[in-house]
């Protein structure tokens, strides 16, 4: 069955880096794109950055463009999420995700467990 | 980029139906989303992706009490004989723009 492992989560002063990994298993990880999305304890969903099958191509959310670097290892099964330059306002649990995606119209299908950053001094 | 508007809160009966809605922002009626369900404390799950026809695909394991239709740039979420583990926060969401575009979500409450 398909899982969907995330780690990497924890305490972190603001500015710093972290990085996040989501370890894919049950599925053949390198036919599909990748998301990370995150959620402020309490509140929505927000989308933070996709990659493609082959990793060519990768999108984010305005808030975490020039600090945060979504990759995957295909080798390794393993989706990636570089944080640098860590605010507050990067506090959230993040969750990696499945992007199923059929003539161009495209869904989250599967979601991993979550893995909660907190930015704190 | 389409916006998801949603309800911030239902309400239901043990044992009753309920329909949740999701309204696609003008000039995006023709889009589809997929339903996630998120029970108090745990990831989303993925509950069904819902087409303009109001055809709708569900993920594995997703109980018969959970379907979707479809009007115009309304999607929609019914569950019946509501039990109280359907007590969670629904999302719909969408992708455009190489980006997913989510709803605010609702809490469902079983009374």
């Amino acid at each position: 069955q398909v899982q969907l492992v995330e780690s990497g989560g924890g305490v972190v002063q603001p500015g710093k880096s972290l990085r996040l990994s989501c370890a894919a298993s049950g599925f053949t990880f390198s036919s599909y794109g990748m998301h990370w999305v995150r959620q402020v304890p309490g509140k929505g969903l927000e989308w933070v950055a996709v990659i493609w099958y082959d990793g060519n191509n990768k999108y984010y959310v305005d808030s975490v463009k020039g600090r945060f670097t979504i990759s995957r290892d295909n080798s390794k099964n393993t989706l990636y999420l570089q944080m640098s330059s860590l605010r507050a306002e990067d506090t959230a649990v993040y969750y990696c995700a499945r992007l199923d995606c059929t003539n161009g119209e495209c869904h989250i299908d599967y979601w991993g467990q979550g893995t909660l950053v907190t930015v704190s001094s | 980029q389409p916006v998801l508007t949603q309800s911030s809160s239902a309400s239901a009966s043990l044992g009753s139906s309920v329909k949740l809605t999701c309204t696609l922002s003008s000039g995006h009626s023709s889009y589809i989303i997929a339903w996630h369900q998120q029970q108090p404390g745990k990831a989303p799950r993925y509950l069904m992706k819902l087409k303009t026809s109001g055809t709708y695909t569900k993920g594995s394991g997703v109980p018969d009490r959970f379907s979707g239709s479809s009007s115009g740039a309304d999607r929609y979420l019914t569950i019946s004989n509501l039990q109280f583990e359907d007590e969670a926060d629904y999302y719909c969401e969408t992708w455009d723009s190489n980006s997913q575009v989510f709803g605010g979500g609702t809490k469902l409450t079983v009374l």
